[in-house]
């Protein structure tokens, strides 16, 4: 399958400071990125879609606001934290889906996820 | 997207093959039937997916009932690196909005030595 990256894998943040999370897919072109959040011992939850140029669409309940998103290229989304709060500890994972009737296809291929615990 | 029903866990021992059931009795006429699974710490991995048709590839096999409510997720040979939670998802397969994909709890299977 197609190689989508993460980084950081981990980071570690005070609260209050923000935290930028970088998504790349790496052998195609994806013209749509998600982004998830996941819990400790729970599935992962849809924070948001962001397609490559315009602006992210956000799931119900997920604050725009503090979780910023951009898509600028087709092989690069940025997750950004902002104001960070322990709560906001979790594991993200972003995901990314190819050009239709590509070498892809749609198939939605995930990154390895990066961990941030907020103190 | 049509819900989904698994078992929330199974054993399986090594080297046997591992049957993972989901029903999917909502599932629409357009829905795929989607399969991945997350080991520990990861992003999910894309195993397989199929409308209707029986469908196999290097990983796994994937049968779906005649009438489209429940599939099977087949691990032939199953290994310790195959413990993982397995994930059941249906989905329309293109068209606006058909990339989101929902997450229920899934399968967590444990491949015992």
């Amino acid at each position: 399958g197609a190689v989508v990256s993460q980084h950081p894998s981990w980071v570690i943040c005070k609260s209050g400071t923000s935290v930028k999370i970088e998504c790349r897919s790496l052998d195609f072109q994806a013209t749509t990125m998600f982004w998830y959040r996941q819990f400790p011992k729970q599935s992962l939850m849809l924070m948001a879609t962001s397609n490559e140029g315009s602006k992210a669409t956000y799931e119900q309940g997920v604050e725009k606001d503090k979780f910023l998103i951009n898509h600028a290229s087709l092989t690069l989304s940025t997750l950004t934290v902002t104001s960070a709060h322990p709560e906001d500890s979790s594991f993200y994972i972003c995901s990314a889906t190819g050009l239709a009737g590509g070498t892809w296809g749609d198939e939605q291929f995930f990154g390895p996820g990066t961990r941030l615990t907020v103190l | 997207d049509a819900k989904t029903t698994q078992p929330p866990s199974m054993d399986c021992a090594e080297g046997r093959a591992a049957n993972l059931p989901c029903n999917h009795s909502t599932i629409s006429g357009n829905e795929y039937v989607y399969w991945y699974r997350q080991i520990h710490s990861q992003g999910p991995q894309y195993i397989i997916h199929g409308l209707k048709n029986n469908e196999t590839n290097e990983m796994a096999s994937l049968i779906i009932t005649e009438d489209r409510k429940s599939s099977t997720l087949i691990l032939p040979h199953a290994t310790l690196r195959d413990t993982a939670v397995y994930y059941c998802i249906v989905r329309v397969g293109s068209g606006a909005g058909s990339y989101q994909l929902t997450f229920g709890k899934g399968t967590k299977l444990s491949v015992i030595p």
